[in-house]
């Protein structure tokens, strides 16, 4: 059974870095067999899928357009773990932030953290 | 705004079939299986149908999942009060390079 299991802080300033971490437990974070998402909801924008990160003989990120500038995916295979990075970010940011286990081909997402509400406020 | 278009709300009685509908484009929907997932609010969404038309383990035989063309619909049959929910669709966009969401439509079980 696939468990994500999602840390990180709750509150973050306007223009700083919001850090989350994602721990895998049933599967790899370097399994040819999948890929490693981020995805946010909020009341305005509902499901925001943010970007992934795959291994195929080397490291493979893809990142949504909204956010292309800003976002970094990167893994911890010693930690069997992947890591969210947003930079300057905006109260319009606020939102609760889920990791989740993809399909390699990045057609579907099957199972998710357990959300993390992050606010951006001063 | 969403790159998929749903209807914001439907309802249905006890007992009825409701069908949600997700509209898209040749570029997601158009060449690309759908996936329909259930998120009630304050937990993590729930992957009902995936490849267009398959219900992982464990997910009831009342739902089910077609499209045609660039839409796709979710049928749920024998509709119960648990079916309360928010159900979002979803394709991976070629011309976007990632997975796209519909902004979610509200079932509210009358």
């Amino acid at each position: 059974q696939v468990q994500l299991q999602q840390s990180g802080p709750g509150l973050v300033k306007p223009s700083q870095t919001l850090s989350l971490t994602c721990a895998i437990s049933g599967d790899s974070v370097s399994s040819n067999r999948a890929a490693w998402n981020w995805i946010r909801q909020s009341p305005s924008r509902g499901l925001e899928w943010l970007g992934r990160t795959l291994y195929s003989s080397e490291w493979f990120n893809e990142y949504a357009v909204s956010v292309k500038s800003r976002i970094t995916i990167s893994s911890d295979t010693s930690k069997n773990q992947f890591s969210l990075q947003l930079n300057s970010v905006t109260p319009e940011d606020t939102a609760v932030y889920y990791c989740a286990r993809g399909y390699y081909d990045g057609s579907a997402v099957d199972y998710w953290g357990q959300g993390t509400l992050v606010t951006v406020s001063s | 705004q969403s790159v998929l278009t749903q209807p914001p709300s439907a309802s249905g009685t006890p007992g009825q079939t409701v069908t949600l509908s997700c509209s898209g484009g040749g570029s997601n929907i158009g060449r690309r299986p759908v996936n329909w997932y259930q998120h009630l609010p304050g937990t993590a969404p729930k992957l009902l149908i995936h490849s267009t038309n398959q219900r992982p383990s464990g997910v009831p035989d009342r739902f089910s999942g077609s499209k045609s063309g660039t839409s796709a619909s979710l049928a749920i049959s024998g509709l119960q009060s648990d079916d309360e929910s928010i159900y979002y669709c979803a394709a991976r966009d070629d011309s976007l390079s990632g997975l796209v969401f519909g902004g979610g439509t509200k079932l509210t079980v009358l």
